[in-house]
């Protein structure tokens, strides 16, 4: 079965500093897709970014950056000089073809991240 | 279309009182979702349409648990007979394809009493 972990629940950062959230995976499948979302205090799920596992390449938008490695299984999120208003939870999810051939998207448990100012 | 809309954003009811939740997805989306968020976890899947077409139901879905997608536009989920366990926030998702990013409305927050 499919399974995402985030094993850090909470963590607190002064504002400015860079945070960086893991998440390790695991499916049997070849073909699958990656995603973070943003949670903030209102409840909206923020849709963050999408990486297929064919797709390797880092990415970097402003001060988000994701790291995506396969051979750890990992694909972790990284906020470079982080500010107030990233204090939100963070879910790192999976969907590949045996959770309803990529229909169902399974969710960690989320990383809350509080930036102090 | 401004996103995915859910109403009402909060209800609370009384145990064993019946409860409905409407999702309005993005129009041009034909995959709809119905996820389960209880407090420190991440959403779960309960069930999700394609048009009209319920493809897929959890075993979170309990027989008290009913969505519909009737023309392939909103979707409704009743809850009948609510318990306390049933408190958590529903979101919706819709999505144009199963290799693309789901988007989620506000949530419907229930609270059974």
């Amino acid at each position: 079965a499919q399974k995402v972990t985030q094993a850090q629940t909470e963590i607190s950062v002064v504002e400015k500093e860079d945070v960086t959230l893991d998440c390790v995976y695991e499916t049997r499948d070849t073909t699958y897709y990656l995603f973070w979302y943003k949670q903030p205090p209102s409840g909206e799920l923020v849709f963050l970014i999408r990486r297929n596992s064919f797709d390797e390449q880092n990415e970097i938008s402003g001060r988000y950056s994701w790291n995506f490695q396969k051979s750890t299984s990992s694909f972790n999120f990284t906020i470079t000089a982080s500010q107030v208003v990233d204090s939100a939870v963070y879910f790192c999810a999976l969907s590949d073809r045996f959770s309803g051939g990529y229909q169902k998207v399974t969710f960690g448990i989320g990383t809350k991240l509080q930036v102090i100012p | 279309d401004t996103g995915v809309s859910q109403d009402p954003r909060h209800k609370i009811t009384k145990r064993g009182q019946n409860v409905t939740f409407r999702c309005d997805p993005i129009s041009e989306h034909n995959r709809l979702y119905w996820y389960r968020q209880t407090l420190g976890q991440g959403p779960e899947f309960l069930t999700y349409f394609q048009n009209e077409a319920q493809l897929e139901k959890s075993r979170l879905l309990s027989d008290r648990f009913s969505a519909e997608r009737p023309k392939g536009s909103f979707s409704t989920l009743e809850i009948q007979r609510t318990e306390q366990g049933d408190s958590a926030m529903y979101l919706c998702a819709s999505r144009a394809a199963v290799d693309t990013e789901a988007f989620f409305g506000q949530g419907t927050r229930l609270t059974v009493v």
